[in-house]
C-alpha cells in the first residue's frame, strides 16, 4: 500500500466512448504524474502536475485530457480513444517535482480499448 | 538525448543466487531511481541516487557518476524477487527544479526455487 489509489483498476471501452481515470494521493505530496505504458514498451510520462499546475505534457495526444482540481486528485479524461491507446495507465505522486524526493506509485488502471 | 540502456533484458536465478542488474546512460543526470514492477503491473519505487550507494534489506544500489553507470544488486534472491525492474534516469533541462526521465526498458527477473 503506496498511499495513492487508482480507479477503475480495469476498464473495456469503446473508440467512441468518454471515461475518466482517477488517482488520489493520501501522502500530502505536492506534485502527481500520468504515465502510460504498452506492453513491450517502456514507461512512458505522459503528464505532471505541480501544485495543481500542469508543468510538463509530453506530445501527447489531446484524445488525452488531464484534470487535477487540487494536490490530492489527479483525473485522466479519455475521449474517441483508439485500439493503440490499449495500455497500464499509472498514476503517481511524490513530495515535489525535485530530485530529492521519490516517486510513489498506484496500482495502475488497465485499459482496453475495442 | 539521453540513452538508457539496461542488461541484461532478461535474467533467470536459482534462490540464493546473488544478482546483479546494469544500467548504464549517455549524460549527465541529477537522479537516477529504481523501480520494481510486479507481475499485474503494481509499480514501487526501489531507490533514488545521486550519488554513491544505497541498502534497503537484501538490496542495494550503486552509482558511478563518473562512468554514468548504476546497478542494482539483490542478495540472497527469493521468487518473490521476480519482477521487472526499471532504471529511471532524470536530466536536468535547465530550469530550476525542471528535468526530464528517461526510462530503461526493464529487466525481467525470474527467481526459481
Amino acid at each position: 500500500e503506496t498511499g495513492v489509489t487508482q480507479t477503475p483498476r480495469h476498464l473495456v471501452m469503446g473508440m467512441t466512448n468518454k471515461k475518466s481515470l482517477k488517482c488520489e494521493q493520501h501522502l500530502g505530496h505536492n506534485a502527481m504524474y500520468w504515465y502510460k505504458q504498452s506492453a513491450k514498451k517502456p514507461l512512458e510520462l505522459m503528464f505532471v502536475y505541480s501544485l495543481e499546475e500542469r508543468v510538463e505534457n509530453n506530445s501527447v495526444p489531446s484524445r488525452f485530457s488531464p484534470e487535477c482540481p487540487n494536490s490530492s486528485h489527479l483525473f485522466l479524461h479519455l475521449h474517441t480513444l483508439q485500439p493503440e491507446d490499449s495500455a497500464l495507465y499509472l498514476c503517481a505522486s511524490s513530495q515535489d517535482r525535485d530530485t530529492r524526493y521519490e516517486q510513489y506509485f498506484g496500482p495502475g488502471t488497465r485499459l482496453t480499448v475495442t | 538525448k539521453n540513452e538508457v540502456e539496461q542488461s541484461p533484458q532478461n535474467l533467470t536465478a536459482q534462490e540464493g543466487e546473488f544478482i546483479t542488474i546494469n544500467c548504464s546512460y549517455s549524460v549527465g543526470i541529477s537522479a537516477l531511481h529504481w523501480l520494481q514492477q510486479h507481475p499485474g503491473g503494481g509499480i514501487v519505487s526501489l531507490f533514488m541516487l545521486s550519488s554513491g550507494k544505497k541498502k534497503h534489506g537484501r538490496l542495494i544500489a550503486t552509482i558511478n557518476i563518473q562512468e554514468k553507470h548504476s546497478s542494482l544488486h539483490i542478495t540472497a534472491s527469493h521468487p518473490r524477487d521476480s519482477a521487472v525492474y526499471i532504471c529511471v534516469c532524470q536530466v536536468p533541462t535547465g530550469g530550476a527544479g525542471s528535468y526530464q526521465l528517461t526510462f530503461g526498458k526493464g529487466t525481467k527477473l525470474s527467481v526459481i526455487p
